[in-house]
């Protein structure tokens, strides 16, 4: 079965902190991974995506995000956090078989960056 | 472009009455879905539509929900009845095919936010 699993509801971290937010997946074949920002009252954000090629995955606002195959673990990362930054993230998975044009979603986690 | 647009932004409706939700997707993708999201569920896919054609609708909780796509550039979500648990805020996103290099992330318009008093 595909799965997503966002371990953290809620991530702290100070302002000019580097942040973490956890994310890992279950699935039988190579993995399409997305990360999703959602701001309040906003829809959702296309972060960044790894497809294939380097583990690091550069994306917008500064993010970035590692793939690790052995760990099953596609973690977003930013080197300096911004209070700007606070905002609920999304980790996401491409189905496979025949929901290859599905995205599975985490539970999303919320990240507060304080000043 | 503009993204993709959604309307009303903001919906407040009694019990009983019928809603209608309206999604226009980004000019050139093949695929459009409809998400709804709560604070007890999350985020929920309800169905999604390739080349205007219903796919999978099995997220769809019940008969009172049903969704159209007459043609490539729109989309409705229709409750009727609707009911108090509703009340959710209801998310349309499109994509391109997911076979291409650009992959199949989906683009998501602002959302209705709907009240069902």
């Amino acid at each position: 079965a595909q799965s997503v699993a966002q371990p953290e509801d809620q991530v702290n971290v100070a302002e000019g902190n580097p942040l973490t937010v956890k994310c890992t997946y279950s699935v039988s074949g190579n993995p399409y991974l997305f990360w999703y920002v959602q701001y309040p009252n906003r829809g959702l954000q296309f972060l960044l995506k790894y497809i294939t090629g380097d583990n690091l995955v550069k994306g917008s606002y500064g993010f970035e995000a590692e793939f690790n195959k052995s760990q099953t673990s596609f973690h977003l990362k930013k080197p300096s956090a911004l209070v700007s930054d606070s905002a609920l993230y999304f980790c996401a998975l491409r189905g496979y078989g025949g929901a290859t044009n599905k995205l599975i979603f985490g539970t999303g986690t919320l990240l507060a960056v304080q000043p | 472009d503009a993204g993709v647009i959604q309307s009303p932004r903001h919906e407040v409706t009694e019990m009983g009455q019928e809603v209608t939700l309206r999604c226009k997707p980004i000019s050139g993708h093949d695929y459009l879905f409809w998400y709804r999201q709560t604070m007890m569920r999350g985020l929920e896919l309800l169905i999604y539509f390739n080349n205007n054609v219903p796919i999978d609708d099995s997220g769809m909780p019940e008969d009172r929900f049903s969704a159209k796509m007459p043609n490539a550039s729109f989309s409705t979500l229709k409750i009727q009845p609707s009911e108090p648990r509703d009340s959710a805020v209801y998310f349309c996103a499109s994509s391109f095919h997911p076979t291409t290099t650009s992959g199949n992330e989906q683009f998501f318009g602002p959302g209705t936010r709907l009240t069902v008093l």
